[in-house]
């Protein structure tokens, strides 16, 4: 079944810089790529996600690039500020598993002011 | 405005109690979903299902049996509760949709079994 694996496990980056989070997927059936941010003691909530027929999409400071042929897809978080502290999950979907989305371990993002 | 409520935050039970954790959506969703969040292990999905009197195995179901008699509710069973139960439980819901949709998860509720 698919796997996803996500690196790094924590990531302290100083208030200003960028951050960059990479995840792998082992299916390449999979076709829908999500992002979601945890903060501390609050519910999961999407932040980004990219479908397969799109290799980059960006929102403001954050963007996803995606590529198909490596089966790895990356989160890019600009000028980082305290807020961004969180734990990131990136997650993959495709046909094969219905609606069900497979989790990556999560990354543990650390701004520092 | 999705909302997805879970009928505890917290909770406690001893081992071998039967635990019921119940989960609400207000959006007319077709799937929900219980997940195990555990440091280290991301979210692991335990039972999913996509319609009423629907449900299928995710990746660690055992230990665990769902119910969904209502289209809006999900709930969770551990039937004789263990210490390695001990985590957090993540409810999600989302319409159903092929590549599919975002889901939307609950405020989690954090059990311990002593």
């Amino acid at each position: 079944g698919e796997n996803v694996e996500q690196h790094p496990s924590t990531l302290s980056v100083q208030e200003g810089d960028s951050a960059v989070i990479k995840c792998t997927y082992s299916d390449s059936a999979s076709n829908y790529f999500p992002w979601y941010k945890q903060e501390l003691g609050k519910r999961p909530q999407l932040i980004i996600d990219i479908r397969s027929n799109v290799g980059e999409k960006k929102d403001q400071r954050i963007a996803v690039t995606l590529n198909k042929t490596a089966k790895h897809f990356s989160l890019h978080i600009t000028e980082t500020q305290p807020e961004d502290s969180a734990v990131y999950f990136c997650a993959a979907s495709g046909s094969n598993y219905g609606q069900n989305f497979v989790f990556g371990p999560g990354t543990r993002l650390s701004v520092l002011p | 405005d999705v909302k997805v409520t879970q009928s505890s935050r917290y909770l406690v039970k001893r081992t071998g109690e039967k635990v019921f954790l119940e989960c609400v959506q207000d959006m007319d969703h077709e799937n929900m979903f219980w997940y195990r969040q555990d440091p280290g292990l991301g979210l692991r999905l335990i039972y999913f299902s996509y319609d009423v009197k629907m449900k299928e195995k995710g990746d660690i179901p055992e230990g665990y049996s769902v119910s969904r008699e209502k289209k809006e509710r999900f709930s969770l069973i551990l039937e004789s509760a263990s210490t390695n139960q001990t985590s957090m439980y993540l409810c999600a819901s989302s319409p159903e949709g092929a590549p599919p949709y975002e889901q939307y998860f609950g405020p989690g509720t954090r059990l311990t079994v002593t």
